[in-house]
């Protein structure tokens, strides 16, 4: 099966500028994560989607980031304006619905975001 | 807060010796412990899930251990070969979480060498 992709695979912007990553998951998966790692930091949680349903976004930086999964099916994450800090690579992630905790993420090679 | 460290950083050793890699975490209140390994360039592939009540989890040459009580999770991998050079990530899962929110280790970066 395809796995969870990701594109650009990496992105060069100038501050304030405005970027959009995507995310397309494995095929019904409805769990859909991103997680981003800055640099020297460790890799941590954004959001997460039940379909199109947000069901957590406590990660969610700021009010620069907005993410959307229209459809229930891929999805997409804006940063408007990108800031220097935004640098980093975001990481998309997927798995079916089953018991929490019980099923295995699937993640993509990631978008590398570089701020200018 | 949880917070994962996973030490050492950086980490060689000849082929044939075994590998050693060590994670911490300081809220034992978890649902499941998952060990990843990323190349360079390349996503994060899942190596070993272990459940809460479990205490360890075996795939062919790795296996992972979990004390939750203390916190820690080592995991072996024997025999090491130059193909398991890449970086190793440990990302506890939280307790009553609705879905997978991970919080993950630094890393540790391993060279196998020839």
């Amino acid at each position: 099966e395809a796995g969870v992709t990701q594109f650009p695979s990496h992105s060069v912007i100038e501050k304030g500028q405005t970027v959009t990553l995507r995310c397309d998951p494995i095929s019904g998966h409805d769990n859909l994560y991103w997680y981003r790692r800055v640099m020297g930091k460790e890799i941590k949680f954004l959001l997460h989607f039940v379909k199109e349903s947000k069901q957590d976004e406590s990660g969610m930086p700021n009010n620069r980031f907005l993410a959307e999964r229209t459809g229930g099916t891929y999805s997409t994450l804006k940063v408007q304006p990108a800031e220097l800090e935004d640098s980093g690579v975001y990481f998309c992630a997927s798995s079916p619905l089953a018991p929490s905790g019980a099923n295995v993420l699937t993640f993509g090679a990631g978008s590398r975001l570089t701020v200018l | 807060k949880q917070e994962v460290t996973q030490i050492p950083a950086a980490l060689s050793v000849p082929e044939g010796e075994n590998l050693v890699l060590n994670c911490s975490f300081t809220d034992s209140a978890i649902y499941n412990l998952q060990w990843f390994r990323q190349d360079p360039g390349k996503g994060l592939t899942s190596l070993l899930l272990i459940q809460s009540s479990q205490r360890e989890q075996t795939s062919g040459r790795l296996n992972a251990s979990l004390d939750k009580s203390s916190g820690r999770s080592t995991l072996y991998i024997a025999a090491s070969q130059p193909g398991d050079s890449a970086t190793y990530l440990c990302a506890v899962n939280k307790r009553e979480a609705a879905g997978n929110k991970l919080t993950f280790g630094g890393g540790t970066r391993v060279l196998v060498k020839p």
